[in-house]
């Protein structure tokens, strides 16, 4: 699977859009890109997946260049609650090894 | 739905003692997976399952061993606990492999110390 490469930590104001990059410039014609989240050392959460369109769901919207070398996750109106680690992950339809990086900590400020 | 659950929520353990890990899940998901998670880093996959009956070796699988004898349950075992197996463990199912049915659902983890 390809290697993501995420900031380690992002700030947001609450009701703000945050926009969380993540690098994947070896990722291969058919890997999805995934992102999901992990509150205060609570499970991850899923979030949304894409693999050349853009994707929005209820949670937050997923846009994915041109290229697929780069995606951005979008939270349009950021709340306390959506502070977090963000994982961006690269992997293949049907492979059940799913490879963490360390994340994007987001911090939501009043 | 209870979803994913774990049994303990905390152990502390002895260099050497062994112990059963227990991940249940109502959701009649096929596959089941074990993960760890070490301070400051992301979760890295120890076992996983298909179906009943099957398991397979993950990212980090030394030291662990697992067993799938019901469709609900995935047990995760440590036959002589070590330091380095100190350590949140995480698992977690999903319906398929394949999009779209590959959302995976974790539990609430279980934070295991070993002296």
């Amino acid at each position: 699977d390809a290697k993501t490469t995420q900031p380690p930590s992002m700030d947001c104001a609450e009701g703000r859009a945050a926009n969380l990059p993540c690098n994947h410039s070896t990722i291969s014609g058919n890997e999805y890109v995934y992102w999901y989240r992990q509150i205060h050392s609570q499970g991850p959460q899923y979030i949304i997946h894409g693999l050349k369109n853009n994707e929005t769901n209820e949670m937050a919207s997923l846009i994915i260049t041109e290229d697929r070398k780069s995606s951005t996750l979008i939270l349009p109106h950021a709340t306390l609650r959506d502070t977090a680690v963000y994982y961006c992950i690269v992997r293949l339809d049907n492979n059940n090894d799913m490879r963490f990086g360390a994340g994007t900590r987001l911090t939501v400020k009043p | 739905n209870a979803g994913v659950t774990q049994t303990p929520k905390f152990r502390v353990l002895k260099t050497g003692q062994s112990m059963t890990l227990l991940c249940a899940q109502d959701m009649n998901h096929e596959y089941m997976y074990w993960y760890r998670q070490d301070p400051g880093m992301g979760l890295r996959l120890i076992h996983y399952s298909v179906g009943e009956g099957t398991t397979a070796k993950g990212e980090v699988p030394d030291g662990y061993n697992v067993s799938r004898l019901k469709k609900q349950n995935f047990l995760l075992g440590l036959e002589s606990a070590a330091p380095s197996q100190t350590s949140v463990y995480f698992c977690a199912s999903s319906y398929s492999s394949l999009v779209p049915y590959n959302e995976q659902f974790f539990g609430p983890g279980t934070r295991l110390t070993v002296l």
